[in-house]
C-alpha cells in the first residue's frame, strides 16, 4: 500500500467554482501533513500546512481527518491561475521521510 | 535571497558517464534533500541530510551518492549513469525536519 494516496483526477471546472481534493496516508503516527502546487516543469511550492483544527488562507482551505486518515484541500472561487497539479505530502515522524503523493491535476476552464 | 539553486538545469548523459548534481541553499536551513520525479511516481526521496555531517538513505538510493559539503550544499552524484536514471531531480531543504520543505528547480537529466 502507498503511504500518501490521491486521486490523479484530472478535475476540469469552470472558473468561479469550489472543487475539493481529498489525500489518504498509511501511517498513523503521521504528524505533518502538507499542499503543495506544481506547475508543469516546475518545481513544487508550499501551498499551505495542514493543521489538527484546519486552517484556512484566503480561498484556500485544509482539513485534517486523524480518525480516518485523509487530508482534505477545498478551493473556493477557483481561478484560472489555481490550474496546476497539487500534491499531497505527509511526514512519516520517523526519520526525515517526507511522503508524497503522485498529484491531484486540477484545470479551471473559462 | 535565491532560496534553492540548483546545477545544471539540463544535463545529457551517456550509459556509464559520471556527473555531480549541486544543490545549495541560503536560507540557513538544517536539513536538505535530494528526490526524483518521475511520471506517475510522484516524489521520491534519494537522500537527505537532517544536519551538517549527516547523511542517511531515502526510498530510493541505489545508484546514487550524496556529500553535505557545508551546511549550505548538497551534491548529489551518479557514478554510472543508467537509462533508468533519465528523470527530473529536485533538491529541497528545511528549517528542521517536520517542517515545510522549499525546493530547487529541478535538474532535468536524460541518460542515453
Amino acid at each position: 500500500r502507498k503511504e500518501v494516496e490521491q486521486d490523479p483526477g484530472p478535475f476540469n471546472v469552470p472558473e468561479g467554482a469550489t472543487v475539493a481534493f481529498n489525500c489518504t496516508y498509511s501511517n498513523s503516527a503521521s504528524q505533518s501533513f502538507f499542499w503543495y502546487r506544481q506547475d508543469c516543469r516546475k518545481e513544487p511550492k508550499l501551498l499551505m500546512s495542514v493543521y489538527s483544527s484546519g486552517n484556512e488562507d484566503g480561498r484556500f482551505t485544509a482539513q485534517l481527518n486523524r480518525a480516518s486518515q485523509y487530508i482534505s484541500l477545498l478551493i473556493r472561487d477557483s481561478k484560472l491561475s489555481d490550474s496546476a497539479t497539487y500534491l499531497c505530502v505527509v511526514n512519516a515522524n520517523t526519520g526525515n521521510q517526507f511522503y508524497f503523493g503522485t498529484g491531484t491535476s486540477l484545470t479551471v476552464i473559462p | 535571497n535565491a532560496g534553492v539553486t540548483q546545477t545544471p538545469k539540463f544535463q545529457v548523459l551517456k550509459t556509464g558517464q559520471s556527473m555531480t548534481l549541486q544543490c545549495a541553499q541560503d536560507m540557513n536551513h538544517n536539513s536538505m534533500y535530494w528526490y526524483r520525479q518521475d511520471p506517475g511516481m510522484g516524489l521520491r526521496l534519494i537522500y537527505y541530510s537532517a544536519s551538517e555531517g549527516t547523511t542517511d538513505k531515502g526510498e530510493v538510493p541505489n545508484g546514487y551518492n550524496v556529500s553535505r559539503l557545508n551546511k549550505r550544499e548538497f551534491s548529489l552524484r551518479l557514478e554510472s549513469a543508467a537509462p533508468s536514471q533519465t528523470s527530473v531531480y529536485f533538491c529541497a531543504s528545511s528549517e528542521n525536519r517536520d517542517y515545510e520543505q522549499y525546493f530547487g528547480p529541478g535538474t532535468r537529466l536524460t541518460v542515453t
